[in-house]
């Protein structure tokens, strides 16, 4: 069965500190995994990451994918109370009867104080 | 400003009713999925479609859970009967399968409360 952890479960931090958050798995035929940032409501996008080693980045978050060793890490830098959220991570994959399907994880719940 | 929609946004209903929960993928979006989302069990995929073909649906309970995608800018979850552990929140995402890989763009989801 795929799996996918995440850690710390949550998190509290000040303004302006740095965080990362941390996603292992298993997944039978790996496709991709993908980073979102959940508030009050849905889910929102934040990276796709398909290639080990490849950072990707986007203002102060950047995320990179370790496929030998089956994790990815997300770094917020100078985080801002506005980056308060569930932080998701999900893992593409195909399953044993060959459909793809979106693992998730359980969420960090991050929690930045002024 | 492409998006999924959702509707209702919220439902509360007493057990033993039909509810329906309808969701309109991304124009152009090939793919749908359908998400429970819990305290304790975090997002549990309940079914996946492509090209309004249901590819899989082991997350769901069949006797009385149905997922169907009359055509392509619709999706339908319906649960007949409710029961209240099927209070959650109900996502519906679309992504576009290109290659091996799908990103899924969310619905702001349903809130399901069942008393």
């Amino acid at each position: 069965e795929d799996k996918v952890v995440q850690s710390p479960l949550s998190l509290v931090v000040h303004e302006g500190d740095t965080v990362t958050l941390n996603c292992s798995y298993e997944v039978t035929n790996f496709r991709s995994l993908l980073w979102y940032k959940q508030e009050k409501k849905a889910p929102t996008f934040l990276f796709m990451l398909t290639s080990s080693g490849i950072e990707k980045k986007s203002g102060r978050l950047s995320s990179i994918l370790d496929k030998k060793e089956l994790f990815s890490i997300l770094n917020i830098t100078a985080t801002q109370t506005g980056d308060s959220a569930v932080y998701l991570c999900a893992v593409g994959g195909f399953s044993g009867a060959g459909s793809y399907q979106l693992t998730f994880g359980k969420g960090t719940k991050l929690s930045v104080i002024p | 400003d492409a998006r999924v929609t959702q509707t209702p946004r919220h439902k509360v209903t007493e057990m033993g009713q039909e509810v329906t929960m309808r969701c309109q993928p991304i124009l152009g979006h090939n793919t749908v999925f359908w998400y429970r989302q819990t305290m304790m069990q975090g997002l549990e995929l309940l079914a996946y479609f492509r090209n309004r073909a249901p590819l899989d649906d082991s997350g769901m309970p069949k006797d009385r859970f149905s997922a169907e995608m009359p055509d392509a800018t619709l999706a339908t979850l319906k649960i007949q009967p409710s029961e209240p552990r099927d209070s959650a929140v109900y996502f519906c995402a679309s992504g576009l399968r290109g290659g091996s890989n799908t990103e899924a763009f969310f619905g702001q989801g349903t809130r399901l409360t069942v008393v």
